[in-house]
């Protein structure tokens, strides 16, 4: 089944405590995506990549980092988590750059708790 | 500066009545036009999309109508379903950008 799978579905940890969010896709797709949704402000984009080892920053990208060292896989690094990192995630992928194919197929999100 | 506006929170409708949800942009360089539906404890699928070439986008019981002088598009769905019950997302990208902009979202509820 072509899918977007993120790890863990809900994580609570403590301020400052460094923390990884998986994400892998079986479609074999170049362009990945992290996004955030928070109450109000909908979603909005953290980082993205559009083929191996190229990544750049989305609208939000401050206290996260990301990598892209196989085309399935893209992992979200928070390396000094904050309560203000208290969200949703959702990891997307797309077959092609985003400019022409804009279909974003996302993962079913990751509820982050930061205390 | 949000560039995609959903200005209405949550809709209610009727079963078999027409759900119209609107989305305003303030850029107009946007040329594409998505609308994306997510269910609680999923993420968001595709629903329907549009070019700025064209005003209209017919898929089954969902349109998409997009007047650029007004920077608005809407959707619509007719007849409604319960199953239809989600949060429903505008967004919008210019050509040329890799990112997609996306609205706050607006929760429609189908009543029975």
């Amino acid at each position: 089944e072509a899918q977007v799978t993120q790890n863990p579905r809900y994580l609570i940890t403590v301020t400052g405590k460094k923390l990884t969010v998986t994400c892998s896709q079986n479609m074999n797709h170049e362009y990945m995506s992290w996004y955030r949704q928070d109450p109000g402000l909908g979603l909005r984009q953290i980082y993205y990549s559009m083929n191996v080892e190229v990544t750049d920053k989305g609208d939000v990208p401050e206290g996260y980092k990301v990598s892209r060292k196989e085309k399935r896989n893209f992992p979200l690094i928070l390396e000094s988590p904050s309560p203000n990192q208290t969200s949703l995630y959702f990891c997307a992928s797309s077959p092609d750059r985003v400019e022409t194919n804009e279909k974003l197929f996302f993962g079913s999100g990751t509820q982050l708790s930061v205390l | 500066d949000q560039q995609v506006k959903q200005n209405s929170p949550s809709l209610s409708v009727q079963e078999g009545r027409i759900s119209i949800l609107n989305c305003d942009y303030t850029n107009s360089m946007f040329d594409y036009f998505l609308w994306y539906k997510k269910y609680p404890a999923e993420g968001p699928t595709f629903l329907i999309s549009i070019s700025s070439i064209k005003d209209k986008n017919e898929d089954g019981r969902f349109t998409v109508f997009l007047n650029k002088s007004a920077k608005h598009l809407s959707l619509h769905i007719v007849p409604s379903q319960p199953g239809d019950s989600a949060v429903y997302f505008c967004a919008a990208k210019q050509g040329g950008s890799e990112k997609l902009v996306f609205g706050k979202g607006t929760k429609l509820t189908v009543n029975p």
